[in-house]
């Protein structure tokens, strides 16, 4: 159980382009999803939270205009890239919890490599 | 500001061998800690949790040990195999977990020698 989807798992694209990434719980509802960055060798740095039929809460320094989260249902939240230049390529996560009761770990998806050329 | 930080980045053991990863936490407030492991290409994996309540919990092959004391965290993994070969990451929820916003430690690399 405590299955997270992203799709996709891969995506190159040239610079300018604007890239939607999707984040699914599979068999689960999650009201509050995660997304979070990660470059090469360091750890993962939380972005933003998303809400379920709300706007999604963003990290101190995070463009929300930048990154555009969505999150129209309990099993699907979306992260926009708008006008992805080189240096927003990253390793973006995103996460969901099974309860929304205090004190439960976060489940992963396996991520989605963005590449801008 | 608050950070959980690591005191290992790499750690190379044989297998066979017991694994112990260590991590420091700052904020004495939190209150819930889990361990990930990640390994390449794919997103972190839950392992372990333990709440500030506990100072020791066991999973299979692995136990969580607490010092609130210290603001210690360890994970210990026993028998270490080749497929335990990843990046283990420390989180914290801190301060009663209202946000349940983790915050993740920056990683220690376990490499197991066959």
């Amino acid at each position: 159980g405590a299955v997270v989807s992203q799709h996709p798992s891969r995506v190159i694209c040239k610079s300018g382009t604007s890239v939607k990434i999707e984040c699914r719980s599979l068999d689960f509802q999650a009201t509050t999803m995660f997304w979070y960055r990660q470059f090469p060798k360091q750890s993962l740095m939380l972005m933003a939270t998303s809400n379920e039929g709300s706007k999604a809460t963003y990290e101190q320094g995070v463009e929300k205009d930048k990154f555009l989260i969505n999150h129209a249902s309990l099993t699907l939240s979306t992260l926009t890239v708008t006008s992805a230049h080189p240096e927003d390529s990253s390793f973006y996560i995103c996460s969901a919890r099974t309860s929304e009761a205090d004190n439960q770990p976060q489940h992963f998806g396996d991520g989605t490599r963005l590449s801008i050329l | 500001g608050e950070s959980v930080g690591l005191h290992l980045p790499t750690l190379s053991v044989q297998e066979g061998d017991n694994s112990i990863i260590n991590c420091a936490y700052s904020n004495s407030a939190s209150d819930y800690f889990i361990w990930y492991k990640q390994e390449s290409g794919k997103g972190p994996q839950f392992i372990i949790d333990i709440r500030s309540n506990m100072d020791k919990r066991q999973g299979q092959r692995v136990t969580v040990l607490l010092n609130k004391t210290v603001k210690h965290l360890s994970l210990q993994i026993a028998a270490t195999q080749p497929g335990d070969s990843a990046v283990y990451f420390c989180a914290e929820i801190p301060g009663g977990g209202a946000t349940n916003k983790l915050i993740f430690g920056t990683g220690t690399l376990l490499a197991v020698q066959p």
